[in-house]
């Protein structure tokens, strides 16, 4: 069974303090993707990130950094020095890669991010 | 490059009553999903099409809920009847080929009923 579990509902942090959300995940699929989403108060969802189950080195894009560690089944991801824009859901999610449910994402429930000058 | 667009953005209607969604997703993208994203959840595929065909309808509750997708391009999703547990924002995503998981929301359909 498929399942993404973000622990955390909401983090709450002041401007330019860095944020870091939990993502934990469960597949006995051998390939797969994981997303991070954000999902800010108009509602789409906004790609963020992917890594393929295959390559865990962790990256940093602009004030986006993430830590994939296949052990621990675990994708973090961090903002660097938060702004008040980065406010809003955060979605973990992790896609299949397999021939009968070939791209279908599995989303965790979301964290929560305030953040306030 | 438009995104995905949906139709109508809010909508209220009584239990038991019909409803009807409509996404139009980026232009040559292949497959197609519509989402259901409960309050406080995360969303949940409910079917996914790859042109024209269903790849996945795995979770659509097929007793009320249908969805379409003539000609590949646009979709629609309809309810009927709806229930008080349908209340939630219908997303609607699209992504290019074959392959390739990367999916572009639109900015959803919030459906209450009541």
């Amino acid at each position: 069974a498929q399942k993404v579990t973000q622990a955390q509902t909401e983090i709450s942090v002041v401007e330019k303090e860095d944020v870091t959300l939990d993502c934990v995940y469960e597949t006995r699929d051998t390939t797969y993707y994981l997303f991070w989403y954000k999902q800010p108060p108009s509602g789409e969802l906004v790609f963020l990130i992917r890594r393929n189950s295959f390559d865990e080195q962790n990256e940093i894009s602009g004030r986006y950094s993430w830590n994939f560690q296949k052990s621990t089944s675990s994708f973090n991801f961090t903002i660097t020095a938060s702004q008040v824009v980065d406010s809003a859901v955060y979605f973990c999610a992790l896609g299949q890669m397999t021939t009968d449910s070939w791209g279908k994402l599995q989303f965790g429930a979301g964290t929560q991010v305030v953040v306030t000058p | 490059e438009a995104g995905v667009a949906q139709s109508p953005r809010y909508k209220i209607i009584e239990k038991r009553q019909s409803v009807a969604f409509w996404c139009n997703p980026i232009s040559g993208h292949a497959t197609l999903y519509w989402y259901q994203q409960i309050l406080g959840q995360g969303p949940k595929l409910l079917i996914q099409f790859q042109n024209n065909g269903v790849v996945d309808d795995s979770q659509l509750p097929k007793d009320r809920f249908s969805a379409e997708r003539l000609k590949g391009v646009d979709s629609t999703l309809k309810i009927q009847p709806a229930k008080l547990e349908d209340s939630a924002v219908y997303l609607c995503a699209s992504s290019p080929r074959v392959g390739n998981t990367e999916a572009f929301f639109g900015q959803g359909t919030r459906l209450t009923v009541v």
